[in-house]
């Protein structure tokens, strides 16, 4: 079935950029989504990418799909302690019912 | 790696009926679960956290006398929506944590009310 994969730790500096990486499965995939969840909160949406897009930036965000490796990464630029949180990667195909996420990045940023 | 389950996956029902929602976790206990809402290509929304053995914590908005949810297991976590309407048609997910705090999303079930 499908399925979302990505590294469960990253730790940065503060001022550096983060690269958070995540691979899927689904070669139907249409939406790619960038969540983000801050401790005792839900979800909350980032950016989401469609998949005949390569590259969307709002901000200090940036998000990078390779359609072809099925390669999906979200940078962030200037991390700030406040970036601090799990990251989480989904997808979801035409008509953007179903959506599959992957077990999220926990963001470690040191001051 | 840890799954977390939902059933039914897909479910139709006549307004003004109740419809219950399972989320299991299959090979973990989970001390927490979480009930989310989704409406196409939007956000998920944070309905409510249940705690096992406890009354769950809903969101501020969410009618907990609508959408009841009970924890009864370290495994099991049920959503029930009561007196279903159209505007309640959505996909609901649930997902589940585990004692290292990684948080395990279930398939999702999609809700059509008629």
């Amino acid at each position: 079935g499908e399925d979302v994969e990505q590294s469960l730790f990253l730790s940065v500096r503060e001022g550096d950029s983060s690269v958070i990486n995540c691979t899927y499965t689904d070669s139907s995939s249409t939406y790619l989504y960038w969540y983000k969840q801050e401790p005792g909160a839900g979800l909350q949406l980032l950016t989401y990418i469609f998949s005949n897009m390569d590259m969307k930036q709002d901000q200090r965000l940036t998000v990078l799909l390779n359609k072809k490796d099925k390669h999906l990464s979200l940078r962030i630029a200037d991390t700030q302690t406040g970036d601090s949180a799990i990251y989480f990667c989904a997808e979801s195909n035409t008509g953007g019912f179903k959506t599959i996420f992957g077990a999220g990045t926990r963001l470690f940023v040191k001051a | 790696g840890a799954v977390v389950s939902q059933h039914p996956s897909w479910v139709i029902c006549k307004s003004g009926t109740s419809v219950k929602i399972e989320c299991r976790s299959l090979d973990f206990q989970a001390t927490t679960m979480f009930w989310y809402r989704q409406f196409p290509k939007q956000s998920l929304m944070l309905m409510a956290t249940s705690n096992e053995g406890s009354k769950a914590t809903y969101e501020q908005g969410v009618e907990k006398d609508k959408f009841l949810i009970n924890h009864a297991s370290l495994t099991l976590s049920t959503l029930t929506v009561t007196s279903a309407h159209p505007e309640d048609s959505s996909f609901y997910i649930c997902s589940a944590r585990d004692k290292a705090d990684t948080q395990y999303f279930g398939p999702g079930t999609r809700l059509t009310v008629l």
